[in-house]
């Protein structure tokens, strides 16, 4: 079975600086990993995935994450952090075997606080 | 602008009521799915339709009853519920169930008297 573990639940971050969020998983197979952004009041946005091939992965909003299998890691980074990336952050791993087949385990959540 | 909407946006309702969530999308996905959110919560998967045709049921009450009249609507039909449904449910659909990426709507925040 898969499992998703974000490391902090609460980051906070200057308007400029690195934003690094921590994900790691567990999973007997390849992975598919995602990682999700939601805005109050909103939907869940699919910020980037990864499946096969390239590990570095760029998304939307200047976000990016690599795929590090010997470490079981797919951490999330922006260079520079915004106002408007204040949001709660989720990675997810497809269920690629037995029950959890199609669907997306997610992790507890990281929410993001950006300072002036 | 979500791709995946929903409706209603809010809805209150007391526990002897019946009422229906809505869902549509128009990307041609053939997976559906429903998920229950409280808040600082992951969503939690209660339903999927793939092709129209209900492929998994996460031991969700039936109280919840869930309806996929055609490859671009999905609906939630509620009753009886209790004050711990409270919660936000998304909608969602992707172009398979087999890992595709998933496109959430809104959601519907209900609260139950």
């Amino acid at each position: 079975a898969q499992s998703v573990t974000q490391l902090g639940s609460h980051v906070s971050v200057s308007e400029g600086a690195l934003v690094l969020l921590r994900c790691n998983y567990s999973s007997s197979v390849p992975p598919y990993l995602f990682w999700y952004v939601q805005y109050p009041n909103q939907g869940l946005q699919l910020l980037l995935k990864y499946t096969t091939g390239a590990t570095l992965v760029k998304g939307i909003n200047g976000f990016e994450a690599e795929f590090k299998k010997s470490e079981t890691s797919f951490h999330l980074t922006k260079p520079s952090a915004h106002m408007s990336d204040a949001a709660e952050y989720f990675c997810a791993v497809g269920g690629t075997d037995g029950d959890s087949w199609g669907k997306l385990q997610f992790g507890a959540g990281t929410q993001v606080v950006v300072t002036p | 602008d979500t791709e995946v909407t929903q409706t209603p946006k809010h809805l209150v309702m007391g526990m002897t009521n019946k009422k229906s969530l809505k869902c549509e999308q128009h990307m041609g996905h053939r997976a559906m799915y429903w998920y229950k959110q409280k808040a600082k919560k992951p969503p939690e998967l209660m339903f999927v339709y793939s092709y129209e045709k209900l492929s998994i049921n996460e031991s969700v009450p039936s109280r919840f009853s869930p309806e996929c009249p055609n490859s671009s609507l999905l609906n939630l039909h509620l009753h009886a519920l209790q004050p711990e449904d409270s919660a936000l449910y998304l909608c969602a659909s992707s172009q398979g169930a087999e890992n595709q990426p998933q496109h959430f709507g809104d959601g519907t925040r209900l609260s139950i008297l």
